[in-house]
């Protein structure tokens, strides 16, 4: 398995208070995502970084901030939370292998956070 | 509009019936197709990765083959500890992913 570990596991919250998501990796990849999981819209990607402190929008990044202060942790933040945030959290990684071809994104285990 | 669509939804297999899950896509210029594996409660398990139509990739009792505008993933003679929900990804510019939803397998012993 790669060596990808995020925090909290689980995470029970309420509307309007901030949260911040944390992925940390041992493999020294360049690339960190942050996708979320929902029932009929599979994993949709929130923010990505391409190296320290350099982070860009994906499909659904309202809502969200990231940031990268070091190439093993990567940040995701709730400012507010809202329901429609309770969701399935996913960090994955990847290293640039192949020029042309997009790299292979290995995944961590989850956070699994409510927003009541 | 879809990037990437995934099917059956849902298959139910008897232990050893062969079948192929679809995973049709419409992104140009393909850089790559993904297979993943996701067990309930777990983070996505990298299975495949297939560049160029022709091209297959083949684990165990997993095989994906790649077309021009589609992947298929054949598993042969599955077995209970195939269950799981699999997953096709597919980069729209660079890095950034577009995932189907996924075909959830259940084999029956």
């Amino acid at each position: 398995d790669a060596g990808i570990t995020q925090s909290p596991r689980h995470k029970v919250t309420e509307t309007g208070t901030p949260v911040t998501l944390r992925c940390h990796q041992t493999e020294n990849h360049r690339y960190m995502y942050w996708y979320r999981q929902d029932p009929g819209h599979g994993l949709r990607l929130i923010h990505y970084s391409y190296g320290v402190k350099d982070t860009d929008k994906g499909e659904v990044s309202d809502g969200y901030s990231v940031s990268r202060s070091k190439t093993e942790d990567f940040l995701l933040t709730l400012e507010s939370a809202t329901s429609s945030q309770t969701s399935v959290y996913f960090c994955a990684i990847s290293e640039p292998i192949l020029a042309g071809r997009s790299d292979t994104q290995y995944f961590g285990p989850g956070t699994r956070l409510t927003v009541l | 509009e879809d990037q990437v669509t995934q099917s059956p939804e849902a298959l139910r297999l008897q232990e050893g019936e062969s079948s192929s899950l679809n995973c049709s896509y419409t992104v140009s210029g393909l850089r790559g197709l993904f297979w993943y594996r996701q067990d309930p409660g777990k983070g996505p398990e990298f299975l495949f990765t297939l560049y160029s139509a022709g091209e297959e990739k083949e684990k165990e009792r997993l095989k994906a083959t790649l077309t021009k505008k589609e992947s298929f993933l054949h598993i042969t003679a599955p077995k209970p500890e195939d269950s799981a929900t699999y997953l096709c990804a597919v980069p729209l510019t660079g890095n950034q992913f577009y995932f189907g939803t996924g075909t959830s397998l259940t084999v029956i012993p």
